[in-house]
């Protein structure tokens, strides 16, 4: 069956530092997705990609980060200067091609990030 | 803000007990999915709800989302510690993004 990658599982750097989070979504899907969730806490929207660009976005989501389609299988979250607040699990998403709220968001393992 | 409150938040019984999850919201949602997610793992798909009033099972859980489509809840017949787990709400309104509720924690005693 289908499933959502996302590499590395586990990332630790230094506050500052750039990190670049991976995922391969759902081969025919075309709606992708980010959250975090921070320990012991909700799972939280990103932002949702679409069509080669940003669809929405929470305000979570500032000028830090930033999403790619760099090929046709990968999705990147980029973080530019990581913040102690910004250690959490990040987990990409994908659903299909009809485009409706009814579809269903398959999920990825999660990358624990850890800024020290 | 679109909120989904969850309950209960624990919820520890005996095996071989029924038991029921509530997921509730003053919003309407185009669609709402139940996920269970393990300790350090991704949510992974139960079900997605779509109309009001809609039932669907899956061996011995039930999943009925409100004809308002405002709420939905998550019933375990007869509850085996395998069911032990976190299971989560998400509901859908505008664009694809998913709200998620708190979680419950279940626990299964054998």
């Amino acid at each position: 069956e289908p499933e959502v990658t996302q590499t590395p599982s586990h990332q630790v750097t230094q506050m500052g530092q750039e990190v670049i989070l991976r995922c391969v979504p759902i081969s025919n899907h075309l709606y992708f997705y980010w959250y975090r969730q921070i320990l012991g806490q909700k799972v939280e929207f990103l932002v949702s990609f679409y069509n080669n660009e940003i669809s929405e976005k929470s305000e979570i989501f500032d000028d830090q980060f930033s999403v790619e389609r760099p090929d046709g299988s990968n999705f990147t979250l980029k973080i530019r200067s990581t913040k102690l607040e910004d250690s959490a699990m990040y987990f990409c998403a994908s659903s299909g091609d009809s485009g409706a709220s009814t579809d269903t968001q398959y999920f990825g393992p999660g990358t624990r990030l850890t800024v020290l | 803000t679109q909120l989904l409150e969850q309950s209960p938040q624990f919820l520890s019984i005996q095996e071989g007990e029924n038991l029921t999850v509530y997921c509730n919201s003053s919003s309407v949602f185009s669609s709402l999915q139940w996920y269970r997610q393990e300790p350090g793992e991704g949510p992974v798909l139960l079900v997605t709800v779509v109309t009001g009033g809609e039932v669907k099972k899956l061996k011995r859980l039930t999943f009925q989302f409100g004809d308002a489509r405002k709420d939905s809840s998550l019933h375990i017949t007869a509850a085996q510690p395998g069911d032990t787990g976190l299971y989560l709400c998400a509901g859908a309104r505008w664009g694809n993004k998913l709200v998620f509720g708190a979680g419950t924690i279940l626990r299964v005693k054998s």
